[in-house]
């Protein structure tokens, strides 16, 4: 199964500015996603990262406020932009080696993001 | 998670068995699915379910499927302290990758 790695952890950040996060596989997959948990809430799709074009958002969430990049099949970063409290989260990628009938999607730890 | 809806709590206690449950709306899912979220971790697939099956075990786990009711729950036996965790249960729709989730049901295992 694929070992997924985030950074940061968990930051604190001031309203108005941006945090970009990481998300490293240890091997090559078929999709990618970035999901959104706030507290005491489920996971949200935030959008799906396609390599070598633009991601495909969900309704609700926007490229100007969460640019996504996937310049290959191991890496993709997320943008928190000009944030506000609204947007303190954990912050999910998670992959689908596309290996098998059903959606086996392997989450990384989170990325626990507090907007002051 | 608005089309899966799950209770939020269960208070169990040690060796007993946890039910947990949950309803969905979407009657095209074809796979639906039991993910484990322990403090501080991302969230792990316990077990999965096609939707022409009507129950499936694994070892403690024991998931049954009511399709005409659109209902799945989810039997842990002997339940243990580090079954403690919130588990969603999540569906895909049918041709479709996208995962939805439910808000989780948090269990706590007491003593």
């Amino acid at each position: 199964s694929a070992v997924i790695s985030q950074k940061p952890s968990r930051d604190i950040c001031q309203r108005g500015t941006s945090l970009t996060i990481q998300c490293q596989v240890d091997s090559q997959v078929t999709m990618m996603f970035w999901y959104r948990q706030q507290p005491g809430q489920s996971l949200t799709l935030i959008a799906t990262a396609n390599q070598g074009s633009e991601a495909t958002y969900e309704s609700g969430f926007v490229i100007d406020k969460f640019p996504i990049s996937r310049p290959n099949l191991t890496f993709s970063t997320l943008t928190v932009s000009n944030m506000s409290p609204e947007d303190s989260s954990i912050y999910l990628c998670s992959v689908d080696e596309g290996t098998k009938a059903y959606n086996e999607q392997f989450f990384g730890p989170g990325t626990r993001l507090t907007v002051l | 998670g608005e089309d899966v809806e799950q209770s939020l709590f269960l208070s169990v206690r040690e060796g007993d068995s946890s039910v947990i449950n949950c309803t969905y709306t979407d009657s095209s899912s074809t796979y639906l699915y039991w993910y484990k979220q322990e403090p501080g971790a991302g969230l792990q697939l316990l077990t999965y379910i096609f939707s022409n099956m009507d129950m499936k075990q694994d070892q403690r786990l024991t998931v049954l499927l009511n399709k005409k009711d659109k209902h799945l729950s989810l039997r842990i036996a002997d339940t243990q302290t580090g079954d403690s965790a919130i588990y969603f249960c999540a569906e895909t729709p049918r041709n479709d990758y996208k995962l939805s989730f439910g808000a989780g049901t948090t269990v706590t295992v007491r003593a």
